[in-house]
């Protein structure tokens, strides 16, 4: 059973309002990431971390930012959304395995659902 | 760059048929390839991870396999029921950071 929670699952914020979403895992995982999906579209790598003070930008552009400050926690920011900012955000974390590349099996939160009106 | 690509893109049966879902990735030299399902407005759920040197992973009703020479992985879904309606992604490792994921084969099984 994977550990790995998201807060807020629901998210309606007006333009111009900083947010952060919550990403937190219980798993003792190294690597952490965030994935952006609009409805019915494939998922964009927007943010990964191999660990404490590693934070990395995705193949997808954005405009949010992370930290990593303790293993298990993982937020990101938008310091002022927009309605372009719409979308789904999806956790996820996986173990490291030999030689610094991750062969772990990936484990994702439910999810926040981002609207900005 | 990894390109993965999943055929059909939708895919409707009726309840209690056998079906295969396909997986198709342009570069072979992956780590491992992993099956997620994605209910809608969900997480996604880890199925099968299949590492490079395996052949095929099962659990229970599902049965997925990896031929990495040609690219190749398929999920074969035993009797299908229901419940087993959702999204189905693939996602291969080829790189140190992340996986690339396929835009998903949308179930539908009919009672």
């Amino acid at each position: 059973e994977a550990d790995i929670y998201q807060i807020p699952r629901y998210l309606v914020i007006g333009t111009g309002k900083k947010i952060t979403l919550e990403c937190s895992q219980t798993m003792g995982h190294d690597k952490m990431y965030w994935y952006q999906q609009d409805p019915g579209m494939e998922l964009h790598l927007i943010h990964y971390s191999y660990g404490v003070n590693s934070t990395e930008k995705g193949d997808l552009s954005s405009e949010s930012t992370v930290s990593r400050i303790r293993t298990e926690h993982f937020p990101l920011t938008l310091e002022s959304a927009r309605p372009s900012h719409t979308s789904q955000y999806l956790c996820a974390s996986s173990a490291i395995g030999t030689g610094g590349f991750s062969y772990g099996e990936l484990f994702f939160g439910e999810g926040s659902r981002l609207t900005v009106l | 760059k990894q390109e993965v690509t999943q055929i059909p893109a939708a895919l409707s049966v009726p309840e209690g048929e056998n079906l295969v879902l396909n997986c198709s990735f342009t570069d072979s030299a992956i780590y491992n390839l992993q099956w997620f399902r994605q209910d809608p407005g969900k997480g996604l759920t880890s199925l099968l991870l299949i590492q490079s040197s395996q052949r095929e992973q099962t659990s229970g009703r599902l049965n997925a396999s990896l031929d990495k020479s040609s690219g190749r992985s398929t999920l074969y879904i035993a009797a299908s029921q229901p419940g087993d309606s959702a999204t189905y992604l693939c996602a291969v490792l080829n790189s140190g950071y992340a996986l690339n994921f396929g835009k998903g084969t949308s179930l539908l099984v009919t009672p």
